[in-house]
């Protein structure tokens, strides 16, 4: 079975600053989707970013970009120029790019704080 | 435009009441979804279907039941509520063309903050 890991249940940055937020996945498929998903205290679900597996292109959306390492099962998240916004707390997700399903995997979550 | 409306937001139950959550999408949607978020930690699929009259069991599915009569309404329901049914739940939706593998506007809803005592 698939699976999600975040080891950073707590993450700090000052404003303007840069963070990297850690996700590592298992599985055995080669056709799948990553994607990270900001969490504010609205409880609201935001989708930050999306990467498709047979892309080798890191993908990118303004001030955050993904490292994404395919045969390491990595696939970490960079936020540049942090925002006091971007306080929250963000879910590394997999899904299997064959599966008649579109369920979703979700890692533990990693809480950002923002400093100004 | 609505998206996914989930009702209510809150609802505090007594341990063995029953009550159904409430979602529904306006985006024609054919895949619909229910999650739940327990403190501090990620999403769990429930429950999900794949179009009208078909649904079936996801990663947690004890406790719960659901139908799928319309394309837009994917109701929830918990029988007997217990103290560990105390959760954050997620309605989704997506749209996945058939014989594509590709999903489409995935959107999830408010949620819903249970709590049973």
């Amino acid at each position: 079975a698939q699976t999600v890991t975040q080891s950073q249940p707590e993450m700090s940055v000052q404003e303007a600053e840069t963070v990297t937020l850690s996700c590592t996945y298992d599985t055995s498929e080669s056709d799948y989707y990553l994607f990270w998903y900001k969490q504010p205290p609205s409880r609201q679900m935001i989708l930050v970013i999306r990467q498709e597996a047979y892309k080798q292109q890191n993908a990118t959306e303004n001030r955050f970009s993904v490292n994404f390492q395919k045969a390491a099962k990595s696939f970490s998240l960079k936020i540049s120029d942090s925002q006091l916004g971007d306080a929250a707390m963000y879910f590394c997700a997999y899904r299997e790019g064959s599966s008649n399903t579109g369920k979703l995997i979700f890692g533990q979550g990693t809480t950002l704080q923002v400093k100004p | 435009n609505a998206g996914v409306t989930q009702t209510p937001k809150f609802r505090i139950l007594k341990i063995g009441q029953s009550m159904t959550l409430q979602c529904a999408q306006d985006m024609n949607h054919n895949y619909m979804y229910w999650y739940r978020q327990d403190p501090g930690m990620g999403l769990k699929l429930i429950y999900y279907s794949v179009g009208a009259g078909i649904t079936d069991k996801g990663e947690v599915p004890n406790g719960y039941n659901v139908s799928r009569s319309t394309t837009e309404d994917f109701p929830l329901r918990l029988e007997l509520a217990a103290p560990s049914q105390t959760s954050v739940y997620f309605c989704a939706s997506s749209y996945r063309d058939r014989g594509r593998v590709n999903h489409y506007g995935y959107t999830f809803g408010s949620g819903t903050r249970l709590t049973v005592v």
